[in-house]
């Protein structure tokens, strides 16, 4: 069964609004990414954040983990169309293991 | 800049025809993995390899192989390729921070 698992599966909002995303995980992890994946291409690095941390920042994106439920939420604040996208969250138990990832949340952010 | 680069990025093959999808990297990172992308299941890991010489299973290994020979290159190797490996797969370098993909490889099996 896959490590990772977010939700919704898919959302749609209007453009300008805030976008939360949840991922939620079956094991003790070593850090948590979020990575965005533009319709069939590769996928872009947003934000990692380890064990040890509860929440991180960089520019609209705010990630939060909580390892006492394990999971972890990505706010994208202030929505744009060009956030439309797949958010993917991916788990690695140790440094350099294996890279578990979520059938992601596919984003729809209308003009 | 930072890049991985694979190659093709679109391959149609018959059932049973030896293939291998290359994959370069330019950034001196040792740990490598490769993952395939289908609809409803996001990305599942190939295989992976920590450093030359060194590779392990990920999570769907069956019918592939890799080599890790020397740092930069990794490629994926289907020795008998079934219409069940059709898929999208990506290819990824990792320094401790973050992965950096390539751009895919959609592979049709026939």
């Amino acid at each position: 069964s896959q490590q990772g698992e977010e939700d919704p599966q898919a959302l749609s909002i209007q453009e300008g609004e805030n976008a939360t995303m949840n991922c939620s995980y079956k094991t003790s992890i070593n850090n948590l990414q979020w990575y965005r994946q533009n319709s069939g291409r590769g996928l872009v690095h947003l934000i990692l954040i380890r064990s040890n941390e509860r929440e991180k920042h960089s520019g609209r994106l705010r990630v939060t983990l909580d390892t006492s439920k394990k999971s972890s939420s990505l706010l994208i604040t202030a929505s744009r169309a060009a956030d439309t996208a797949s958010y993917f969250c991916a788990t690695e138990k140790t440094s350099y293991d294996k890279v578990i990832f979520g059938p992601g949340t596919s984003l729809s952010v209308i003009p | 800049e930072a890049q991985v680069t694979q190659n093709p990025r679109y391959l149609i093959t018959v059932t049973g025809k030896k293939l291998t999808v290359t994959c370069s990297q330019n950034m001196n990172h040792e740990y490598m993995s490769w993952y395939r992308q289908d609809p409803g299941l996001g990305l599942r890991q190939i295989y992976y390899s920590m450093n030359v010489e060194v590779t392990d299973k990920g999570d769907v290994p069956e019918g592939y192989k890799v080599s890790r020979k020397e740092k930069r290159n990794f490629p994926l190797i289907l020795e008998s390729p079934s219409p069940n490996q059709t898929s999208l797969y990506f290819c990824a370098s990792s320094s401790p921070s973050e992965a950096f993909f390539g751009q895919g490889t959609r592979l049709t099996v026939v």
